[in-house]
């Protein structure tokens, strides 16, 4: 069984590019959230993706936007980005099925992305 | 309490001490209370998840109580070792569902010197 990996680790980017980050869920897994850690601070609820849609969005600008595969992986994808956007992102998939309405999640190891 | 809460934010103990931290949670339309450990250069884990009132569970030497009726939970932590020098946060759904929609606290950073 895999578990959640993310891509890339580390990346370097200019205030108003954009970015995309990839999530691969963990083997059965059919839901993926994204949350934002800023330093200092616990992980903030991005959105979620259930069955190809967004399922809830935490108090994020439209500026972050996704995507979720048939095969469960998924993007994140910030635009013109911001100084205050450098943070850890991390990416976790949980089970509606097997984990029910109380599953944990199932994280990756996050994206540090670092905004100049 | 509208946010999930933690105490102390870092904590330092000597190898062999037990230890305990504190989160706090809104008690109205609670739903269920996670624990995870996140070691550095790695992913959160998740300890526990915790659903009804008076749940006490156990990991090893890790265990951890929930009192939904006044909004918080401990983690406790007997015979610290450096393995478990982490940082342990909490969290909650909000808006009353667990599908992955949760509200963490800022997290205990934990040291264990050996």
């Amino acid at each position: 069984e895999t578990g959640v990996t993310q891509s890339p680790t580390h990346l370097i980017k200019t205030r108003g590019q954009q970015v995309t980050l990839r999530c691969s869920s963990q083997s059965g897994h059919n839901t993926v959230s994204w949350y934002q850690q800023a330093l200092g601070q616990g992980p903030q609820f991005i959105f979620q993706y259930y069955r190809e849609e967004e399922n809830g969005r935490g108090n994020f600008p439209p500026r972050f936007s996704g995507l979720q595969f048939p095969n469960y992986s998924s993007e994140l994808n910030v635009n013109a980005l911001e100084l205050d956007d450098s943070a850890l992102y991390l990416c976790a998939s949980s089970s509606r099925v097997t984990g029910g309405v109380s599953g944990e999640l199932f994280f990756g190891e996050g994206s540090r992305l670092t905004v100049l | 309490i509208l946010n999930v809460e933690q105490s102390p934010q870092s904590l330092h103990v000597q190898e062999g001490d037990s230890t305990n931290f504190t989160c706090s949670f809104p008690s109205s339309n609670f739903y269920a209370l996670h624990w995870y450990r996140w070691e550095t250069a790695k992913s959160p884990e998740a300890l526990f998840v915790m659903t009804l009132n008076g749940d006490e569970k156990k990991k090893g030497r890790i265990s951890a109580t929930l009192n939904t009726k006044e909004g918080y939970s401990y983690l406790y932590i007997k015979g610290s070792q450096p393995e478990d020098s982490a940082t342990y946060l909490c969290a909650s759904p909000a808006g009353g569902t667990s599908y992955g929609k949760l509200t963490f606290g800022q997290g205990t950073i934990l040291t264990v010197h050996p």
